[in-house]
């Protein structure tokens, strides 16, 4: 879990405006994913990559995009179109063939 | 979609006591199922997983169990201690899709 990076850990924005959420790996995983999590609520897949330029959709992928240029890195961009953005944002990877996924300390995203 | 069930939302039990927590999954291809405790703040720490090759998978005060038939899986933990309390998650790893956790308070 320590080769897993997610900064900054608290970040705040104002409505309208687009935010991008950083996730860095060094454990040569290929697997990378972005989650969200709501008080009361388990985690939910907004977007994954399962190699490099090429990820696909989650279950609420809508108001959100991303982009896998680099191995090491899964960036997440919260555009003004999602509508409630606030919320605890974990990323995590897996190596190619095995089943664990490791997840990062997490940004939370607190839109006003 | 597939969906994940979990039960109980919240368990409260006593420090020595046994907790245990149900969860259902829909696709009967998954085959990979862990368990992860989260902490206030923190992230989601894998506690212990199954695969669908076995019925049962012990560690220490930890087991988990699975009918692949009945297409749900559950976490027994015993001897419960004050430091068990966190939210629980379950997981089908397979279709990446999460339990809505259970709240174990472990009271002294």
């Amino acid at each position: 879990d320590g080769g897993i990076t997610q900064s900054p850990k608290y970040l705040f924005r104002k409505e309208g405006q687009n935010v991008t959420l950083s996730c860095e790996q060094n454990l040569n995983h290929d697997a990378m994913y972005w989650y969200r999590q709501d008080p009361g609520q388990g985690l939910r897949l907004i977007y994954y990559s399962q190699i490099v330029n090429d990820f696909q959709k989650g279950d609420i992928a809508e108001g959100y995009s991303v982009s896998r240029e680099k191995k090491e890195s899964f960036p997440l961009t919260v555009t003004s179109a999602q509508k409630n953005p606030t919320a605890f944002y974990l990323c995590a990877t897996k190596r190619d063939g095995a089943y664990e996924q490791y997840f990062g300390p997490g940004t939370r995203l607190t839109v006003t | 979609g597939e969906n994940v069930e979990q039960h109980p939302s919240t368990l409260s039990v006593q420090e020595g006591d046994s907790a245990v927590i149900k969860c259902t999954y829909s696709d009967s291809a998954s085959n990979y199922f862990p368990w992860y405790k989260q902490e206030l703040g923190k992230r989601p720490q894998l506690i212990i997983d199954i695969r669908s090759n076995v019925g049962e998978k012990k560690d220490q005060r930890i087991a988990v169990t699975l009918n692949k038939t009945a297409k749900h899986f559950s976490l027994h933990i015993t001897e419960t201690q004050p430091e068990d309390s966190a939210v629980y998650f379950c997981a089908d790893a397979d279709d990446m899709r999460f339990g809505a956790g259970t709240r174990l308070t472990v009271k002294p």
